[in-house]
């Protein structure tokens, strides 16, 4: 157990639906990273909260979105899902920069 | 901007023979490099980070890297490989001194099969 839950861990979903996937990130730390791996895009970074508000974003579509709440849990929101949104979703924290630790993933399956 | 290159997507090994898996990295500014493991329906494990002490980095597992800035590589060793390596292993680099606050950009990953 890395320490970092994310919920849940399989999710089967149709097109043109809305998810939500949820992280809970290691007691203490800070940032919460979003990435998403798919076998032709690889790990890519997604988005970014420190302490609840917005850092960093990378290569998120405009029909994804997040959120870290006070108790520095995060969801990130898929909507209007595509095939091509299949993937497996990863959640990581970090005290507040280096020492990434990572979730298991959220692996989504749009049919 | 930041990128890696991982040479070699699989690479196989005997057990007990040397693994080396290539990685190299374009970064602006000093970087901060990582390797992780990815165990078959797992999340990423960290096996070791280079964050500017020593050159030559120790993780766990038995593995180890070596940070060459004029090669501007981070390739990552083991002396004698154990049916248990079969994985797939991750290059990161991380700008953690600039803009980037922290996050990391993969490589496509090293797929290692270690055979009997």
């Amino acid at each position: 157990d890395s320490g970092v839950t994310q919920t849940p861990k399989h999710l089967i979903t149709a097109t043109g639906q809305r998810v939500t996937l949820r992280c809970s990130p290691r007691s203490g730390d800070l940032s919460v990273y979003w990435y998403q791996q798919s076998l032709d895009q690889g790990l890519q970074f997604l988005i970014q909260y420190y302490n609840g508000e917005e850092r960093a974003k990378g290569n998120i579509l405009e029909r994804f979105s997040a959120q870290q709440f006070p108790d520095l849990h995060s969801e990130l929101n898929l909507s209007s899902l595509e095939l091509g949104d299949s993937a497996l979703y990863f959640c990581a924290s970090s005290p507040g920069g280096l020492g990434y630790t990572f979730g298991s993933g959220t692996r989504l399956t749009v049919v | 901007a930041q990128s890696v290159t991982q040479l070699g997507s699989h690479v196989s090994v005997s057990e007990g023979a040397l693994v080396l898996l290539r990685c190299n990295y374009s970064s602006s500014v000093p970087p901060y490099l990582f390797w992780y493991v990815q165990y078959p329906n797992q999340g990423l494990q960290l096996l070791l980070k280079y964050t500017s002490a020593a050159t030559l980095v120790k993780g766990i597992n038995g593995f180890e890297a070596e940070f060459k800035k004029s090669e501007t590589s981070f390739h990552l060793t083991k002396p004698s490989a154990h049916m248990s390596d079969a994985a797939e292993y991750f290059c990161a680099v991380s700008d953690a001194g600039g803009t980037s606050y922290g996050k990391l950009t993969f490589g496509q990953g090293t797929i290692l099969t270690v055979h009997p």
